[in-house]
């Protein structure tokens, strides 16, 4: 059982690159997150799901999209990274008030 | 917004102490608050939750306290080991939407042998 896994693990990106982000989790959960987290901060929620076709903002959205066209699998895309967009991606899922989180994306944005 | 470092706090004890780690939470409307485990390199990892109606819940070598009158949440580990240490986060979330879980900045524990 693979829970939540997180594509790719390490990332270095030019100023003005694009890229997306796979999260995939074979537990049927409706709920999917993706948040960043930063040196002496706790995670801040990017978007969410609440189920396959939805998404919605959360506290950190800007310079970010998401899509959810499978029930597994949330994308994340940066359109044109900016340094400020480096930091250790997480994603998760859930089914209640438990989260399952993969392993994280550590991207370096130069 | 709470003003943060880039450091966190630091809870060092010696292997074998009980460790209390504390976390005040915001949202009045919250009915689910969780731990969660961050060793190094790695996604958190649930520990134990609490439901609103409650003020202690017991686990194996964890216990959680909750004050709704304070709003604040603790977590006990009792006879710490050295693979406690790690970054402990507290989550509070509402059952009732999308249970997005919001989380706290986090504490570092450290446990020296």
């Amino acid at each position: 059982n693979a829970g939540v896994t997180q594509t790719p693990k390490f990332r270095v990106l030019k100023t003005g690159q694009s890229m997306t982000l796979l999260c995939a989790q074979d537990m049927n959960h409706e709920y999917m997150y993706w948040y960043r987290q930063d040196p002496g901060m706790g995670l801040r929620l990017i978007h969410y799901s609440v189920g396959e076709g939805t998404t919605a903002k959360g506290e950190v959205p800007d310079g970010y999209n998401v899509s959810r066209l499978k029930k597994q699998n949330f994308l994340l895309g940066l359109e044109s990274a900016a340094p400020s967009q480096t930091s250790v991606y997480f994603c998760a899922s859930t089914h209640t008030y438990e989260a399952f989180f993969g392993q994280g994306t550590r991207l370096t944005v130069v | 917004g709470e003003s943060v470092g880039l450091h966190l706090p630091t809870l060092s004890v010696q292997e074998g102490d009980n460790s209390i780690i504390n976390c005040a939470y915001s949202n009045s409307a919250s009915d689910y608050f969780i731990w969660y485990k961050q060793e190094s390199g790695k996604g958190p990892q649930f520990i134990i939750d609490i439901r609103s109606n409650m003020d202690k819940r017991q686990g194996q070598r964890v216990t959680v306290l909750l004050n709704k009158t304070v709003k604040h949440l603790s977590l006990q580990i009792a006879a710490t080991q050295p693979g406690d240490s790690a970054v402990y986060f507290c989550a509070e979330t509402t059952s009732g939407g999308s249970y997005i879980p919001t989380f706290g900045r986090g504490t570092s524990l450290i446990v020296h042998p």
